[in-house]
């Protein structure tokens, strides 16, 4: 149980174009979730939390008109990169909370975006 | 605010020696900690989480974890490790106050030697 699923896993990109990854709760319902970006060989940082029914909250340092996300369902969760830049490019990672005390953090696989 | 600390960026140990990776953690109550494991490439997967009463967590393949406030300490430990636990391993912490969100330390890269 406690699925989570990106897709794309992977994406390339021109420059100015914009991307649109998602992130489902395969087997759980998740009133939030939590979008990450990782550098090649560094941590998580975490972008913004989704929280559904309602607008994202971002992270200090964050573009919120950069980085659009919607969380329209209980199960779903999206994140667009506009106007792509080739310093847009990273490994995008989604994660779901579960609820009911456990208070865990599901991860997606990640989304690897390539900007050209 | 919370941080974590991993001291070791890389830690090298041969097949079937023991591991420790160390996590130093910073907040004010008493958080929600975790290890996380991810393989390249790969998204993250849970090995443990502590969120109170016992302070020696056991987590999946083979992974032990233990508490200890006096340190703000949570290093991962495990007894014997495989040439597929080859991977970089995060400590999280987290607190409900803060919204549930997580704070990850650097990150140990784990490179097992034959």
């Amino acid at each position: 149980g406690a699925v989570v699923s990106q897709h794309p896993s992977w994406v390339i990109c021109k420059s100015g174009t914009s991307v649109k990854i998602e992130c489902r709760s395969l087997d759980f319902q998740a009133t939030t979730m939590f979008w990450y970006r990782q550098f090649p060989k560094q941590s998580l940082m975490l972008m913004a939390t989704s929280n559904e029914g309602s607008k994202a909250t971002y992270e200090q340092g964050v573009e919120k008109d950069k980085f659009l996300i919607n969380h329209a369902s209980l199960t779903l969760s999206t994140l667009t990169v506009t106007s792509a830049h080739p310093e847009d490019s990273s490994f995008y990672i989604c994660s779901a909370l579960t609820s009911g005390g456990s208070y865990e953090q599901y991860f997606g696989p990640g989304t690897r975006l390539t900007v050209t | 605010a919370q941080s974590v600390t991993q001291p070791d960026i890389h830690i090298t140990v041969s097949e079937g020696a023991s591991l420790e990776l160390r996590c130093n953690y910073s907040y004010g109550a008493t958080p929600y900690l975790f290890w996380y494991v991810q393989s390249p490439g790969q998204g993250l997967q849970l090995l443990l989480k502590y969120f109170s009463g016992d302070t020696l967590v056991q987590g999946i393949k083979g992974f032990e974890a233990e508490f200890k406030r006096s340190q703000s300490s949570f290093n991962l430990r495990k007894p014997s490790v495989h040439w597929s636990d080859a991977a970089e391993y995060f400590c999280a912490v987290g607190a409900i106050a803060a919204g549930n969100k997580l704070t990850f330390g650097g990150g140990t890269r784990v490179l097992v030697k034959p």
